[in-house]
């Protein structure tokens, strides 16, 4: 069974700090992992993809990913009132072509 | 370079009608994809079309729904006889499709659909 679970929140920070949304995924021959931000009454748009094990860095955003653990992680750092939405763990199979599959979603609260 | 078009942005029909969504994927992009993204969740994949023949259509209501890419490019998504249930955001994307593991899709602006 190919799942992508995620804490479906809500995740409420402060102003200036970090968020941290986390992401675990069942099929261990995944290929390459992303995180879209979804605003709400919007569709989604993506903020980082990772491919290999270790931490990506783009801006204030960090993904990490650990393939042994089936773990994948997305820090914000100095966090925004506009970063509060909906963040989406999407997973690629890719052995077989192209599979995606998505989490539920983790929302997340900015507070001034 | 424009994104992925989708029209309508909205529809609002009464159960047991019809409706029919319409994409157009980024130029070049042969693969495209239909989610089906009910509120408070996760978009969830309907159907996935490499050119115009179908990858995979295993979550996708053949009892009703129904799914055409004719000439490769653009797409239409149709619901008949729509039910409640029916109610969400359909998302249209596309990606490359080539082989390589950095395959990205990109999301149009969706269609959200009201069944009443």
């Amino acid at each position: 069974q190919k799942e992508v679970e995620q804490n479906s929140g809500p995740l409420s920070v402060p102003e200036g700090a970090i968020a941290s949304l986390n992401c675990t995924y069942s099929d261990r021959g995944s290929q390459s992992f992303f995180w879209y931000r979804q605003y709400s009454g919007k569709s989604p748009e993506l903020i980082m993809s990772i491919y290999s094990n270790g931490d990506k860095e783009d801006g204030r955003f960090t993904a990490q990913l650990n393939k042994a653990s089936q773990y994948v992680s997305l820090l914000i750092r100095d966090s925004q009132p506009s970063d509060s939405a909906t963040y989406l763990c999407a997973v690629n199979l890719g052995y077989t072509g192209n599979q995606f599959y998505f989490g539920t979603g983790t929302s997340l609260t900015v507070i001034p | 370079e424009a994104g992925v078009a989708q029209s309508p942005r909205y529809k609002i029909i009464e159960k047991r009608q019809s409706v029919a969504f319409w994409c157009n994927p980024i130029s070049g992009h042969a693969t495209l994809y239909w989610y089906q993204q009910i509120l408070g969740q996760g978009p969830k994949l309907l159907i996935q079309f490499q050119n115009n023949g179908v990858v995979d259509d295993s979550q996708l209501p053949k009892d009703r729904f129904s799914a055409e890419r004719l000439k490769g490019v653009d797409s239409t998504l149709k619901i008949q006889p729509a039910k409640l249930e029916d109610s969400a955001v359909y998302l249209c994307a596309s990606s490359l499709g080539s082989v390589a593991r950095q395959e990205t899709q990109y999301f149009g602006p969706g269609t959200r659909l009201l069944v009443l």
